[in-house]
């Protein structure tokens, strides 16, 4: 059974950028989509975007054009989301999760504050 | 974007009483391939979100049978046969079959 840890928590600048990777393990990382789902404290779930490792294609939700990144090493098993120009708005928990959100990751708590 | 609409957005069951929950999505969630693209969550408190059905019926792995998914192209159930105290959290349908995925707006299960 795959099992997904991420990085740790971060607080970032307003204006500034972030990176949360996403480690699988216990699993073969080519055959899974790597999807991102973002909670801001409080209200309810949000899917960002996916990649399909194998392929290198990755899809993202429309609010999201221009500042989100996902990409994967398949070398180290590893997916990262980046997000830029963040905004006190994307204070959130931010998670990791396979194909149809089947296994998460722990969640990544992101917190952007000047 | 699919719209999912899911009701109520509480519930306060006594233990082993059932539970019902509805979701309902504006666009048909049944694909060529004869799947339906409707899943379902819950994020018991503090943890990250856990997958109970999917494809509109199929129980996960490791989930009770008193958990039951039901229904097709934009009208769906989950049902709880006899609620237990573990079963306190938020519940979440989210279409999978068209990008963006979009998720229901979440159910709060409390116990009595």
């Amino acid at each position: 059974q795959v099992q997904l840890v991420q990085s740790g928590a971060e607080v970032k600048k307003p204006g500034s950028s972030v990176r949360v990777s996403c480690k699988a393990s216990g699993g073969t990382f080519s055959t899974y989509t790597i999807q991102w789902v973002r909670q801001v404290p409080g209200l309810g779930l949000e899917w960002m975007g996916r990649i399909i490792p194998i392929l290198d294609v990755s899809d993202f939700t429309q609010r999201f054009q221009g500042r989100v990144t996902i990409t994967a090493d398949m070398s180290s098993n590893t997916a990262y989301l980046e997000l830029s120009n963040l905004q006190s708005e994307d204070t959130a928990l931010y998670y990791c999760a396979t194909d149809y959100l089947d296994v998460w990751g722990q969640g990544t708590m992101v917190t952007v504050s000047s | 974007d699919v719209v999912m609409t899911q009701s109520p957005l509480s519930l306060s069951v006594t233990p082993g009483q059932p539970a019902s929950i509805s979701c309902k999505s504006s666009q048909s969630l049944l694909h060529g391939d004869g799947k339906t693209f409707l899943f379902w969550y819950v994020q018991k408190p503090g943890q990250s979100p856990q997958l109970l059905i999917s494809e509109g019926a199929s129980r996960f792995s490791g989930v009770p049978d008193r958990f039951s998914g039901s229904g097709s192209e934009t009208s769906f159930t989950l049902k709880i046969s006899g609620v237990e105290a573990d079963d306190v959290g938020i519940y979440y349908c989210m279409q999978g079959i068209q990008i963006p995925y979009t998720f229901g707006q979440g159910t709060r299960l409390e116990i009595k």
